[in-house]
Formats: C-alpha cells, sequence, structure tokens
C-alpha cells in the first residue's frame, strides 16, 4: 500500500539553486495537491490539478511551477530558491470532488 | 472567502480525561468538512469527515465530531484521551466550485499529561 510518496525526504538547497519534487500516487486519484506548512499557518494550497494535463495556482503559488504529465506524478518546481521557502511541502490526492483527500509523508526544504 | 479558524494553538489534558477541539469555519455555501491529525514527522491522517446528513459523525480511535451549522463550527471530541493522541490537529473545509480545494486551519497541538 504506497498511497502517495513523495520524494526526496529532506534537501537543503543555497540561494538561487532549483529542484524538483516529485508526488507519485497510485491510487488512480484524479485530484492532486501541493501544501507547504509553516509554524502557526497550517497548510496553504500552493497548486493544483484536477486531472493529467491540468494545473491551477493555489493560494501562495509565487515562486513555485507544477506540471502534471501524467496522471500518477505531480511535479513541484522551485526555478530559484529563497529563504522564504524554507518549509515543509506535502503532496496530497483525492478521487473526485467530495472525497478526503491522501498525504504523503512530506519533504523538508531548508534554503540557506 | 473561505476561511477555518482553530481558535487553540496548544492543549494540554491529562490522561483519560475529556477531549474537545474547536474548528468554526466560513463558508457561503454548506461545507464539507474534515478532521486530519499529524503525528511527529508524519503526514496527515484522516480521522472523519462530514459531507450531509447526520450532524454528528464518528471517526476513527475513538473520536466525534458534531457539525453545528447555526455556530459554523465542527468540534471534534473524545470521552477519553490516550497518551497516543498527543499529536497535532487540523480542521479542513472543502471549498471551491466542484470542491477541488481543501481550506486548512492552522492546526491545535494536544499535549497528554500521564
Amino acid at each position: 500500500n504506497a498511497g502517495v510518496t513523495q520524494t526526496p525526504k529532506f534537501r537543503v538547497l543555497k540561494t538561487g539553486q532549483s529542484m524538483t519534487l516529485l508526488c507519485a500516487q497510485d491510487m488512480n486519484h484524479e485530484y492532486m495537491y501541493w501544501y507547504r506548512q509553516d509554524p502557526g499557518m497550517g497548510l496553504r494550497l500552493i497548486h493544483y490539478s484536477v486531472g493529467e494535463g491540468t494545473t491551477a495556482k493555489g493560494e501562495v503559488p509565487d515562486g513555485y511551477n507544477v506540471s502534471r504529465l501524467k496522471k500518477q506524478n505531480f511535479l513541484l518546481g522551485l526555478e530559484s530558491a529563497a529563504p522564504s521557502q524554507t518549509s515543509v511541502y506535502f503532496c496530497a490526492s483525492s478521487y473526485a470532488v467530495n472525497t478526503e483527500a491522501f498525504f504523503g509523508q512530506g519533504t523538508r526544504l531548508t534554503v540557506v | 472567502a473561505q476561511s477555518v479558524t482553530q481558535p487553540d494553538i496548544h492543549i494540554t489534558v491529562s490522561e483519560g480525561a475529556s477531549l474537545e477541539l474547536r474548528c468554526n469555519y466560513s463558508y457561503g455555501a454548506t461545507p464539507y468538512l474534515f478532521w486530519y491529525v499529524q503525528s511527529p514527522g508524519q503526514g496527515l491522517q484522516l480521522l472523519l469527515k462530514y459531507f450531509s446528513g447526520d450532524t454528528l459523525v464518528q471517526g476513527i480511535k475513538g473520536f466525534e465530531a458534531e457539525f453545528k451549522r447555526s455556530q459554523s463550527s465542527f468540534n471534534l471530541r473524545k470521552p477519553s484521551v490516550h497518551w497516543s493522541d498527543a499529536a497535532e490537529y487540523f480542521c479542513a473545509v472543502g471549498a471551491g466550485n466542484n470542491f477541488n480545494k481543501f481550506y486548512f486551519g492552522s492546526g491545535t497541538k494536544l499535549n497528554v499529561k500521564p
């Protein structure tokens, strides 16, 4: 039962570097989400996708890009990392409307 | 705009005592409501959800929550807390025209005293 898998689990970047976070789900879910979690702020939606080939902006999209080329994968990219992007990133997926989201274990990213 | 408020940042209860975690939401239509739990270093796990029907919903691990439309609340309760319940709890509301977004509260961290 893999569910939602995020890679990597930890990463340290220097300011200005780029990286891609990978999210993979094996539940055939249509909807996928990227959140960031910061102390005292709960989870904030960065981008989401309602199906293969589609993406949309969430609450805090600036500085991030996403792609959903395959239904099972949702990639989050940071083109030029900034210290403000230090956070824990969670990917989630859901089957359809009116269903709960399943979460990955998170990626702890530090930008120095 | 949709929002979710969890007024208690930290709560400490003694093992065996009852628990109530508060959640208030702001949403124009009938909301879809969720409670998730996050153990340290882990992702979020669904405890329970409310979509419609009976306003008292039962979840896993002995938790329940009651939807009160008049108070815009969806408080989480447990009659007797166990030490393993120590975690952070998040209330969330499903929103958007096609319900394709979740909005989360800022979380309540629960400590359990022996």
